[in-house]
Parts: structure tokens; C-alpha cells; sequence
């Protein structure tokens, strides 16, 4: 069964210092992973995805990540950190297209000014 | 982009009472349909899959009975829970998937409090 782990609960950073959230996933195959971004009482947006091809992603709001196979991570990364991307992050893993997704615990950002 | 609209946005039942909460892709045609429970500070757990035309397939540990799922079409998706009790109390958003962008579209998320 594939699984995923965020090791970060909280991370806090200093607006305009680069960030990097950890991912590691278990899964035997090449599986689709996804970073997912959640305002307070929000569904949630999408900011990358990953299946196939260049393993640096680029996502939305200045966000990528990177597939690494031999480590087994899907890092999620950001030169500089915005006020507003203080938020709840989780990476996503799924099997195959359309199939259910399996989250991490997740990892919540704090900016500070 | 793809858009899937849920509602209610807030709901506040009484105990023993019945819940429904509608799902819907708006400029897609969703294969499948997912179900999510959110805790407070807590990550997504998911409590059953449901493809249109068919039976959801739910996680082990959902109450079938408890929580109905109903994909009547390939845009309509509702999670209707049943004699709603405070534990139930929670966040539930819906996902919608396709092949076809290998991505899902997630509702804005339902806050249920039961009193």
C-alpha cells in the first residue's frame, strides 16, 4: 500500500527566505505525487503534480518540487517565502491516474515578518 | 480550470438528525468521486470512493450505513450522513478525478457540527 510521510509538523520561516518541505512516499512503481496547498477552513488548491517526465516541476505561486526516485521524496520548494503562503501543505500520492489519493500528516507554514 | 462546487459550505444539525452534502464538477465530467474527513489540524482521511452508476467502495472503518453515498451522475455526487451524532462533527470535502489530467479538483469543504 502506498504511503506517504511528511516529517515537518511545523515549520516556521522568515518572509523572503527560501523553503523546503520534505516528502517521502512508499510505493513500489512510479507513482503520481501532488503538493496541495490549505487555507484555514479551505478545501484545498493545487500547486503541482508530478507522473512522468522532467522530474522538476513547476507549480503555481513561484512553487517546485523535485522527483527524486533513488530517495524516494517529492520535495516541495520556494525561493522566497511570501506573507502569504503561511498555510497547510500536503503531498499526495496516488497509483495511478483518477485513483484514490493518500495524504501526508501535512505541514503547517508560519511566516514571520 | 476545473471547478467543483460543494455545499453547503456550513451546516448545523441536531442530534439524530440527517445531513446531506452535494458535490458537484461544474465544466468536467468526473469519473470518480472521492470523500474526505478532516479533524481539526489534521490531514484528509478518506472514507470511500464512488464512481457513477455504482456502488461506493468505502474504507475499512467507515460506516456504510452512516454515510451515503450516492453518484447518481458524472457530475453529481452527495454524501448524505445519517443520524448524525456529535463525533460526527467534522470537515468533509469531496474530490472529483479524471484520467484524462491525471489531477483532481477538491470541493471548498463542508464544516458539519452536530449539537
Amino acid at each position: 500500500a502506498q504511503s506517504v510521510t511528511q516529517p515537518d509538523i511545523h515549520i516556521t520561516v522568515s518572509e523572503g527566505a527560501s523553503l523546503e518541505l520534505r516528502c517521502n512516499y512508499s510505493y513500489g512503481a512510479t507513482p503520481y505525487l501532488f503538493w496541495y496547498v490549505q487555507s484555514p477552513g479551505q478545501g484545498l488548491q493545487l500547486l503541482l503534480k508530478y507522473f512522468s517526465g522532467d522530474t522538476l516541476v513547476q507549480g503555481i505561486k513561484g512553487f517546485e518540487a523535485e522527483f527524486k526516485r533513488s530517495q524516494s521524496s517529492f520535495n516541495l520548494r520556494k525561493p522566497s517565502v511570501h506573507w502569504s503562503d503561511a498555510a497547510e501543505y500536503f503531498c499526495a500520492v496516488a497509483q495511478e491516474a483518477a485513483s484514490k489519493l493518500t495524504f501526508g500528516t501535512g505541514t503547517r507554514l508560519q511566516v514571520t515578518l | 480550470g476545473a471547478v467543483v462546487s460543494q455545499h453547503p459550505s456550513r451546516v448545523i444539525c441536531k442530534s439524530g438528525t440527517s445531513v446531506k452534502i452535494e458535490c458537484r464538477s461544474l465544466d468536467f465530467q468526473a469519473t470518480t468521486m472521492f470523500w474526505y474527513r478532516q479533524f481539526p489540524k489534521q490531514s484528509l482521511m478518506l472514507m470511500a470512493t464512488s464512481n457513477e452508476g455504482s456502488k461506493a467502495t468505502y474504507e475499512q472503518g467507515v460506516e456504510k450505513d452512516k454515510f451515503l453515498i450516492n453518484h447518481a451522475s458524472l457530475t453529481l455526487s452527495t454524501l448524505t450522513v445519517t443520524s448524525a451524532h456529535p463525533e460526527d462533527s467534522s470537515f468533509y470535502i469531496c474530490s472529483a478525478a479524471t484520467e484524462t489530467n491525471y489531477g483532481y479538483t477538491f470541493g471548498s469543504g463542508t464544516r458539519l457540527t452536530v449539537v
